[in-house]
């Protein structure tokens, strides 16, 4: 997949620290939330969800916090790798729209070793 | 399972060409996306099937561009006549149900001269 968004948000960070990317989304039914990683040439992949009925969730080095009251999103990535550097996208499915997955506009992880 | 299959993976084709992308979703999958993915627009939901059923095309952006999931395993996004601003990333994803993520297949890069 190409590169989205002229305007980018763009999160630098050095190899080996924590990265937290932030997503705010807009429907307060939205019932289920997910973390995609996007890299140079591919599709969308699924990292990471949540639904709503929690406020954190633990994967491999990812974490996901949910905060409802402000509509806020976030991960965080531990001892990021070069390998973490890609586009990230917050998608939330509001339960008042059927199955229509919303994608934020996505963030820009650049790892510097 | 392969995942999500498109094809072809690059078209380039002449305005006024009737353009057509293929997916194969991930068999007992019973949902259907096609997102197209832009610099300007982020990725914007076109299309989405349930059980082989157009559910909400309210993304389709015009009447040149239609949609159909003939069976379970196969579904054909169509562009006629095509057009220099149809230039895009075209995804194929599909997921479970409606509350688990979406898997999407590599793209297609459409580009339109």
């Amino acid at each position: 997949g190409e590169s989205v968004g002229l305007h980018l948000p763009t999160l630098s960070v050095q190899e080996g620290d924590n990265s937290i990317i932030n997503c705010a989304y807009s429907n307060s039914a939205s019932d289920y939330f997910i973390w995609y990683k996007q890299e140079s040439g591919k599709g969308p992949q699924f990292i990471i969800d949540i639904r709503s009925n929690m406020d954190k969730r633990q994967g491999q080095r990812v974490t996901v916090l949910l905060n409802k009251t402000v509509k806020h999103l976030s991960l965080q990535i531990a001892a990021t790798q070069p390998g973490d550097s890609a586009v990230y996208f917050c998608a939330e499915n509001p339960m008042d729209a059927g199955n229509m997955l919303t994608f934020g506009g996505g963030t820009r992880l650049m790892v510097k070793p | 399972d392969a995942g999500v299959i498109q094809s072809p993976r690059h078209e380039v084709t002449e305005m006024g060409q009737e353009v057509t992308l293929r997916c194969k979703p991930i068999s007992g999958h019973d949902y259907l996306f096609w997102y197209r993915q832009t610099m300007m627009r982020g990725l914007e939901l076109l299309i989405y099937f349930n059980n082989n059923v157009p559910i909400d095309d309210s993304g389709m952006p015009e009447d040149r561009f239609s949609a159909k999931m003939p069976n379970a395993s196969f579904s054909t996004l169509k562009i006629q006549p095509s057009e220099p601003r149809d230039s895009a990333v075209y995804f194929c994803a599909s997921s479970l149900d409606r509350v688990t993520e979406a898997f999407f297949g590599q793209g297609t890069r459409l580009t339109v001269v």
